[in-house]
């Protein structure tokens, strides 16, 4: 089992332009999460989701966009790119069956907007 | 600002003392998690604690929770070289998982 995936890895971007990250998960969770990290910053909710064909916003909405058509699908789009969205993106999911509410990270996409 | 505030944000020790973190929040919450982060990794879950509850033990780790104050600690004994990562508390407000700024934890040999 592949467990949380994340593509692309790296990504650099010009200012103004669009792109789409994907976040894959094996493990049929129902939940699944986006959230930025910046240094000294923590890690901070955009979006999530708490199952296929829904999506609600987090801390952080603004300049991002996500949809949840698929239940093992969670994408996360930047319609117009800018240099604020410089950071590490990370999805995670979680299980609602069970009782310790624990989050899967995938390994993160690092994005560059210049 | 973020629900969750550790403290310190930074800590040093020497390998075998034991490592104390701390995190505040500001709503009631249905519970306290903590993750550790090794660098430029994505977080791996340590421990739980309900709402309800106290205190939790699992391994060499000890968590506190203290609704009242809106304060839980996390307790490292006996640290190992393995423990050097950064780590967070993430409260659980119904569907949401909040994350503090963390804690990076760096044990000296």
């Amino acid at each position: 089992n592949a467990g949380v995936t994340q593509t692309p890895k790296f990504r650099v971007l010009k200012t103004g332009q669009s792109m789409t990250l994907l976040c894959a998960q094996d493990m049929n969770h129902e939940y699944m999460y986006w959230y930025r990290q910046d240094p000294g910053m923590g890690l901070r909710l955009i979006h999530y989701s708490v199952g296929e064909g829904t999506t609600a916003k987090g801390e952080v909405p603004d300049g991002y966009n996500v949809s949840r058509l698929k239940k093992q699908n969670f994408l996360l789009g930047l319609e117009s790119a800018a240099p604020s969205q410089t950071s590490v993106y990370f999805c995670a999911t979680k299980d609602v069956t069970g009782t310790t509410h624990e989050q899967y990270f995938g390994p993160g996409t690092r994005l560059t907007v210049t | 600002s973020q629900q969750g505030e550790e403290d310190p944000q930074a800590l040093s020790i020497q390998e075998g003392e034991n490592a104390t973190m701390n995190c505040s929040y500001k709503t009631s919450i249905n519970n306290l998690q903590w993750y550790r982060q090794n660098s430029g990794r994505g977080l791996v879950h340590l421990i739980l604690i309900r709402s309800n509850e106290r205190e939790k033990h699992s391994g060499r780790l000890r968590v506190t929770l203290d609704t009242s104050k809106k304060s839980s600690s996390l307790l490292i004994t006996a640290s190992r070289a393995a423990d050097t990562a950064s780590y967070f508390c993430a409260t659980m407000i119904w569907d949401k998982i909040i994350f503090g700024k963390g804690t990076r934890l760096h044990i000296l040999p």
